[in-house]
């Protein structure tokens, strides 16, 4: 198994421009999600999904957009970078509610 | 308000030595708590689960106590290696159905140093 799968592993954007952050997971979890990883403020939820078909927001979801169209793979757009998205994304998936959360490696985005 | 607060923030340790972390939660209902271990560049990985009738857990060097009526937990690592180098996360699981809500603390780095 692969675990958790996330491209690229770093970008650069500039600011407006939009791009797409992937993950895929091999695990066949129902749960995935997205954080955001900045110095002093730990990890923070962006959006989620427990299940194909199904999205929800996090604690910091303006700017960002995802969908769920297969229970692999949970792709998150920026629509429009502004600085403040200069972050390290983490995507995370796990079997249920209360079961591990396995984690990728991260993409280190830059937005000037 | 769910919360989770870690501390100390950082730690300096000297190789063999053994140190604990602390972590203090306000969350309910509680369902369970983890403890991560996140290396420099890398995403973070789980240690050890506490629930709420689970007082102690180890996972090697590591033992994870949790004081259920105090709301508190502990990260004691034994014999510090350099490989412990590390910030390590307390993340606590709420009873909410489905959701699968985690209230995550902003973590304690340590180094070890030789």
């Amino acid at each position: 198994n692969a675990g958790v799968t996330q491209t690229p592993k770093f970008q650069v954007l500039k600011t407006g421009q939009s791009m797409t952050l992937q993950c895929a997971q091999d695990m066949n979890h129902e749960y995935m999600s997205w954080y955001r990883q900045d110095p002093g403020m730990g990890l923070r939820l962006i959006h989620y999904s427990v299940g194909a078909g199904i999205t929800d927001q996090g604690e910091v979801p303006n700017g960002y957009n995802v969908s769920r169209s297969t229970t692999e793979d949970f792709p998150l757009r920026l629509l429009s970078a502004a600085p403040s998205q200069t972050s390290v994304y983490f995507c995370a998936s796990r079997r249920g509610a209360d079961n591990e959360q396995f984690f990728g490696p991260g993409t280190r985005l830059t937005v000037l | 308000k769910n919360q989770v607060e870690q501390s100390p923030q950082s730690l300096i340790i000297l190789e063999g030595k053994n140190c604990t972390l602390q972590c203090n939660y306000t969350v309910s209902p509680f369902s369970n708590l983890r403890w991560y271990k996140q290396d420099t560049g890398r995403g973070p990985v789980s240690l050890t689960i506490m629930t709420f009738s689970e007082n102690t857990k180890s996972n090697g060097r590591y033992t994870a106590t949790l004081d259920a009526d105090t709301k508190q937990s502990s990260l004691h690592i034994t014999a510090s290696q350099l490989s412990d180098s590390a910030s390590y996360i307390c993340v606590v699981s709420v009873f909410s159905g489905n959701t699968g809500k985690l209230i995550f603390g902003q973590g304690t780095t340590l180094q070890v140093k030789p």
